[in-house]
């Protein structure tokens, strides 16, 4: 049965700071989804991580992959309080099926 | 127009009434998707349809029977909910099973059981 382990679960960390959120997931897989939750909202696709050593970066976050490790990170650049949301990877188990890790709720102090 | 709508919005339902959630998307893609979140969980696979058949059931209750009718229609039937089934339901759509693969959410039915 597939795991996937984000942490940390929360983050409570102050505006213009950096900090990465990790993921790790138990079985083989080459594709890694990054998700945005708003609290009472649905899920906002922020990356889509396609293959070892993928780094993809939008605004004040970059995300990775590293398909050995089974690992990647979500990097926050200079936090700003817009981006407190609850944040979660996902991994493809094949055909779409994803399995998302528990969440990491993230929230950016002035 | 990357728009998954879901209605309605809000339903609440007693244990014995009969209640459907819609999903509708225009955008071509041939998968779809629900997803049951619990409140402060992650969301959870229930069924993955893909070219209007039946993909991936995740051993879901048979109180809860998915329907599509075409493939930009995904319908999920309600039938002698638990209060447990409350929950945010989601549904998703991506162009197929292969490709780059990325879902896009609706905005989800939040669901109560009394």
């Amino acid at each position: 049965e597939l795991k996937v382990e984000q942490n940390p679960l929360f983050l409570s960390m102050q505006e213009g700071k950096n900090y990465t959120i990790y993921c790790n997931y138990s079985t083989t897989s080459d594709r890694l989804y990054w998700y945005r939750q708003d609290p009472g909202k649905s899920l906002e696709s922020l990356f889509v991580l396609l293959s070892n050593g993928a780094v993809k970066q939008e605004g004040r976050l970059m995300a990775s992959l590293d398909t050995k490790a089974r690992l990647s990170t979500l990097h926050i650049t200079a936090a700003v309080h817009d981006l407190s949301a609850t944040y979660f990877c996902a991994v493809d188990t094949g055909r779409r099926a994803l399995t998302f890790g528990s969440g990491t709720r993230l929230q950016v102090q002035p | 127009d990357t728009e998954v709508t879901q209605t309605p919005k809000h339903l609440v339902m007693g244990m014995t009434n009969k209640k459907s959630l819609k999903c509708e998307q225009h955008m071509g893609h041939r998968a779809m998707y629900w997803y049951k979140q619990k409140a402060k969980k992650p969301p959870e696979l229930m069924f993955v349809y893909s070219y209007e058949k039946l993909s991936i059931n995740e051993s879901v209750p048979s109180r809860f029977s998915p329907e599509c009718p075409n493939s930009s229609l995904l319908n999920l039937h309600l039938h002698a909910l638990q209060p447990e089934d409350s929950a945010l339901y989601l549904c998703a759509s991506s162009q197929d099973l292969g490709g780059t693969g990325e879902l896009f959410f609706g905005e989800g039915s939040r669901l109560t059981v009394l």
